[in-house]
């Protein structure tokens, strides 16, 4: 069936960059997600990119896609403590519903 | 306030009660979704509605009922609630599930079963 997997954790220092790993299944997906979610509150969408492209970037975020190892990364420049958050994958699904990775808990050591 | 307000905040409730979580939006999106959100599976969809009188069940609708009689309101009910339960539920907006539009979540109920 379809899938999203990611990392539970990751421990950057601050002032380094984040690279959030995810994989996914349903290579018919048009478009992927990334959510971010602070403590205590409900998810935020932080960036998207159409199946059709390699790379989307939006000042510190950068988006990679690899279709063909069905692999998506979100990479943070000069990670913030305010950065610290869990960040969650999805992609939207055959049925147009969106399929949910675990969430990365991204950890900013100072 | 423009936006997606869930209630209560915090619930705890005891085995076999009934409890409703309330869900209100202010945009007229169409879809509305409930999620339960538990440590290490991420998000799971319970109940969603493409407009109001249609619901249609998610991946873990067991124990749970929803309703839609107004486009702005979508209320969760656990019928008998059990602690497996226990969990955080969110609720969702949208203006559709097509392209690129975004979900919008309210910040969520955390829900303790006794």
């Amino acid at each position: 069936g379809e899938d999203v997997e990611q990392s539970l954790f990751l421990s950057v220092r601050e002032g380094d960059s984040s690279v959030i790993n995810c994989t996914y299944t349903d290579s018919s997906s048009t478009y992927l997600y990334w959510y971010k979610q602070e403590p205590g509150a409900g998810l935020q969408l932080l960036t998207y990119i159409f199946s059709n492209m390699d790379m989307k970037q939006d000042q510190r975020l950068t988006v990679l896609l690899n279709k063909k190892d069905k692999h998506l990364s979100l990479r943070i420049a000069d990670t913030q403590t305010g950065d610290s958050a869990i960040y969650f994958c999805a992609e939207r699904g055959s049925n147009y519903q969106l399929i949910w990775g675990a969430g990365t808990k991204l950890i900013i050591k100072p | 306030d423009a936006g997606i307000t869930q209630s209560p905040r915090y619930k705890i409730t005891e085995t076999g009660r009934q409890v409703t979580l309330m869900c209100h939006q202010t945009w007229s999106h169409s879809y509305m979704f409930w999620y339960r959100q538990d440590l290490g599976h991420g998000l799971r969809l319970i109940y969603y509605s493409a407009a109001a009188d249609i619901t249609d069940k998610g991946e873990v609708p067991d124990g749970y009922v929803v309703s839609r009689s107004k486009t702005e309101n979508f209320p969760l009910t656990l019928e008998s609630a059990t602690r497996s339960q226990t969990s955080v539920y969110f609720c969702a907006s949208s203006d559709t599930v097509y392209g690129n539009s975004p979900l919008h979540f309210g910040n969520g109920t955390r829900l303790t079963v006794t």
